[in-house]
């Protein structure tokens, strides 16, 4: 069964800090992994990594794929406290046609 | 773009009713729709998958005649939950996907059932 674990469970850092956020997944059959931001509704798509070790940019955010260790991180550096949230990692599997989703980080940012 | 949008936002019934959620990707035509549920600081659960014009995937332990899917439309997916009952509240999110772009989420629907 595919298997996607998320760390730390959730954090507490105040505005200006940067945070690390760990995914680490086994699947048996890989096809992308996604990071999305979730507040009161629904997930918001952040980035889609396909390829390991090419580090995806928007704004503060970023990430990275490593398919050698199986695992991804989302960086968020000058934290706002619009950036609290819950943060989900996913990994895809090769049909395209199922997400299996990581517990989750919740971030709190303090002013 | 990828807009996908979600309705009702919220529902409150009594048990045994019988619930229509609708989700419609706006500005895309999806390929694949897909319907979740997630329960308070738990991560989302996949139940169904739908293409347009074909009968949904169920995930294992997921009823299908409780949940019934309806894909009409590249454009269109509902979902309703039959005869509703306390233990269906919960929070339904759908998605939905093009090719091999991400999946993008609606909304999400509170359902609550007295």
């Amino acid at each position: 069964e595919d298997k996607v674990v998320q760390s730390p469970l959730s954090l507490v850092v105040h505005e200006g800090d940067t945070v690390t956020l760990n995914c680490s997944y086994e699947v048996t059959n890989f096809r992308s992994l996604l990071w999305y931001k979730q507040e009161k509704k629904a997930p918001t798509f952040l980035f889609m990594l396909t390829s390991s070790g090419i580090e995806k940019k928007s704004g503060r955010l970023s990430s990275i794929l490593d398919k050698k260790e199986l695992s991804s991180i989302l960086n968020i550096t000058a934290t706002q406290t619009g950036d609290s949230a819950i943060y989900l990692c996913a990994v895809e599997n090769s049909a395209g046609n199922k997400l299996t989703f990581g517990g989750g980080t919740r971030v709190l940012v303090k002013p | 773009g990828a807009v996908v949008s979600q309705h009702p936002s919220r529902v409150i019934c009594k048990s045994g009713t019988s619930v229509k959620i609708e989700c419609r990707s706006l500005d895309f035509q999806a390929t694949t729709m897909f319907w979740y549920r997630q329960f308070p600081k738990q991560s989302l659960m996949l139940m169904a998958t739908s293409n347009e014009g074909s009968k949904a995937t169920y995930e294992q332990g997921v009823e299908k005649d409780k949940f019934l899917i309806n894909h009409a439309s590249l454009t269109l997916s509902t979902l309703t939950v039959t005869s509703a009952h306390p233990e269906d509240s919960s929070f339904y999110i759908c998605s939905a996907k093009k090719g091999n772009q991400p999946q993008h989420f609606g909304d999400g629907t509170r359902l609550s059932i007295l």
